[in-house]
């Protein structure tokens, strides 16, 4: 399975954009990005997922690298509510493989 | 619909006894997740079932652990002779497999603590 790599953790102030990095140099042509975050004391939630090109939606954007080895999740204006665990996740199409493979992903902090 | 539920919420348990979680998805979602967390890392996968179908169990299950979900609906996951170290958050997850994608939606977890 193709792995990630993320910072431990970082820190946002209110209200400010905040770009979380994820490094997968070994991703194959056919790997979707996920991002799923998880706050405390709750199950993962989706946040957005790509495959090559980059992806906005009504919670953040992914702007994905042209070789594809790298991604970033932008959160446009970080709010207290944000503060979570961001995971960066691959997996190939859902009809051949379901499971999500987490690492140990990026402890968001925001201060007001 | 509320989204993916599971009961209970919290489990304290003796080891060497055995433990049942359920797990409620989203009606209609085909396909149904276990993953275990412990604290400080992410989730790791154990089971998941394409309708009632088991399609795929992961190392972590071991004998010990067994899933079910008997009519394509809810799920249990049943763990007996507990362990000190099955104390963790078991998560269940369900999605609806359309095309290539395949969002998974997560339930709150139950916190299984064994003394």
């Amino acid at each position: 399975d193709a792995k990630t790599t993320q910072p431990n953790s970082m820190e946002s102030n209110e209200e400010e954009p905040v770009h979380l990095p994820c490094n997968h140099s070994t991703i194959s042509g056919t790997d979707y990005i996920h991002w799923y975050r998880q706050l405390p004391s709750q199950g993962p939630e989706y946040v957005i997922h790509g495959l090559t090109s980059n992806v906005n939606n009504r919670m953040a954007s992914l702007a994905i690298a042209e070789d594809r080895k790298s991604s970033t999740l932008i959160l446009h204006r970080a709010t207290l509510r944000d503060a979570a665990v961001y995971y960066c996740i691959l997996s190939p199409p859902g009809g051949s493989q379901g499971n999500l493979i987490f690492g140990k992903g990026t402890k968001l902090s925001v201060k007001p | 619909d509320t989204g993916v539920s599971q009961n209970p919420r919290h489990k304290i348990t003796k080891r060497g006894q055995n433990v049942t979680f359920r797990c409620d998805p989203i009606s209609e979602h085909n396909r149904l997740y276990w993953y275990r967390q412990t604290l400080g890392q992410g989730p790791e996968f154990l089971t998941y079932f394409q309708n009632e179908a088991q399609l795929e169990k992961s190392r972590l299950l071991s004998d010990r652990f067994s899933a079910e979900r008997p009519k394509g609906s809810f799920s249990t996951l049943e763990i007996q002779r507990t362990e000190q170290g099955d104390s963790a958050m078991y998560l269940c997850a369900s999605s609806l497999l359309q095309g290539a994608y395949n969002e998974q939606f997560f339930g709150p977890g139950t916190r299984l603590t064994v003394l």
